[in-house]
């Protein structure tokens, strides 16, 4: 067990519809990243908050959006989804030391099928 | 942004052999480069990190060298065993400031055979 928690593990759903994906980082680490992998993609970066704030934003569609709650947990929500939207979505959280981020710890994904 | 590339995407070797990954970064900022082991149904797993201060580390059967230089940095797994057999993945970021996200290599699915 990692310590970051992502729920739920297997998700399937239908085009046009909206989901959420959960995450709870370890214990004290108090940034969030969102990554989705998919098979000619891999690891992209989707968004990154930090104690409650969005600190970055990478290629993350405009269906697509977060947020970060004051208990530190964060979700993911994906709305009229598509089909190329099936994809593993990891969570990581990382350790901040006197304002310098280090190595993730990634969750276990949530697989998203989209039919 | 950052740009990783990883070569090779797919590695065989047998059981015992030594087996190299190699990454190269196009932002000469970057500071910090971790691998990370994924195994299937599994999230990605930091195994080693290296930053731009550093040339060479090493952790048993695991080592990271760095050219910063060149900006590529590479992944040597000795004496390689069945249990080696995952995905691995390079990345690079930088240390500090506000973007620190880890852009990450395409992965390479190294397979020991036995």
């Amino acid at each position: 067990d990692s310590g970051v928690t992502q729920t739920p593990k297997h998700l399937i759903t239908a085009t046009g519809q909206r989901v959420t994906l959960r995450c709870s980082p370890r214990s004290g680490d108090l940034s969030v990243y969102w990554y989705q992998q998919s098979l000619d993609q891999g690891l992209q970066f989707l968004i990154h908050y930090y104690n409650g704030e969005e600190r970055a934003k990478g290629n993350i569609l405009e269906r697509f959006s977060a947020q970060q709650f004051p208990d530190l947990h964060s979700e993911l929500n994906l709305s009229s989804l598509e089909l190329g939207d099936s994809a593993l979505y990891f969570c990581a959280s990382s350790v901040e030391v006197d304002g310098r981020g280090y190595g993730y710890t990634f969750g276990s994904g949530t697989r998203l099928t989209v039919v | 942004g950052e740009n990783v590339e990883q070569h090779p995407s797919t590695l065989s070797v047998q059981e015992g052999d030594s087996a190299v990954i190699k990454c190269t970064y196009s932002d000469s900022a970057s500071n910090y480069f971790p691998w990370y082991k994924q195994e299937l149904g599994k999230g990605p797993q930091l195994i080693i990190d290296i930053r731009s201060n550093v040339g060479e580390k090493k952790d048993q059967r695991i080592a990271v060298t760095l050219n910063k230089t060149a900006k590529h940095f590479s992944l040597h797994i000795t004496e390689t065993q069945p249990e080696d057999s995952a995905v691995y993945f390079c990345a690079a970021s930088k240390i500090g400031g506000s973007a620190r996200q880890l852009t990450f290599g395409s992965g390479t699915q190294l397979t020991v055979l036995p």
